[in-house]
């Protein structure tokens, strides 16, 4: 089946900085990329969905300015968590969505988890 | 809005014994109802699916019954295997074509 990686697969950083997130689909495009987030023992929380050469859509208490989604190709959308701090230490995941495709060609990558100090 | 609530885990059995994992969901109009899986170190990936109710779904010996009355759609299998060790996460997609996910269940089947 499709594959959508991401990278790093794990990240710790110190607070206040910026950390980015790559999501790529390896083989096919993807025209719209989601990214979502999991506390433990909790939901996947949609942040946002992206459309490949437009902005991203938030979602009610996401903070763009925050959370900046970058979807510049077909095949790749970056999450970049800007001056982190220790409450947006988390496990991030990516999916992708093939062109015309419903819900259920939405392919989802191994996720990121994010520690800051 | 709509939800989806799954039993937490983990959830741990011995190879061949019978699987249930519940889920239970609240959400406006007829949605789709889908479980996924996610092995160690992948992403998650569609196990099942059932569109509409009394629709039964199933994939490599598990299935799931959408119950529009009892609004669940309980994931079982018969006999598990090691190889299922994973998490589940049961969703739904609303006519807004958007998904929310339950919590997910892990499961660990010991050989």
């Amino acid at each position: 089946g499709a594959v959508v990686s991401q990278h790093p697969s794990r990240v710790i950083c110190k607070s206040g900085t910026s950390v980015k997130i790559e999501c790529r689909s390896l083989d096919f495009q993807a025209t719209t990329m989601f990214w979502y987030r999991q506390f433990p023992k909790q939901s996947l929380m949609l942040m946002a969905t992206s459309n490949e050469g437009s902005k991203a859509t938030y979602e009610q208490g996401v903070e763009k300015d925050k959370f900046l989604i970058n979807h510049a190709s077909l095949t790749l959308s970056t999450l970049t968590v800007t001056s982190a701090h220790p409450e947006d230490s988390s496990f991030y995941i990516c999916s992708a969505r093939s062109l015309g495709g419903y819900q259920e060609t939405q392919y989802f990558g191994p996720g990121t988890r994010l520690l800051v100090l | 809005g709509d939800s989806v609530t799954q039993m937490e885990g983990p959830v741990t059995l011995s190879e061949e014994a019978f699987l249930t994992i519940n889920c239970t969901y609240t959400a406006t109009g007829y949605p789709s109802l889908f479980w996924y899986v996610q092995y160690p170190g992948e992403g998650l990936q569609l196990l099942l699916k059932a569109t509409k109710a009394d629709d039964k779904g199933s994939n490599k010996g598990f299935e799931a019954t959408y119950r529009k009355e009892t609004t669940s759609f309980h994931l079982e299998k018969g006999s598990v295997q090691a190889s299922d060790s994973a998490v589940y996460f049961c969703a739904l997609r609303n006519a807004g074509n958007m998904l929310t996910f339950g919590g997910g269940t892990r499961l660990m089947v010991k050989p």
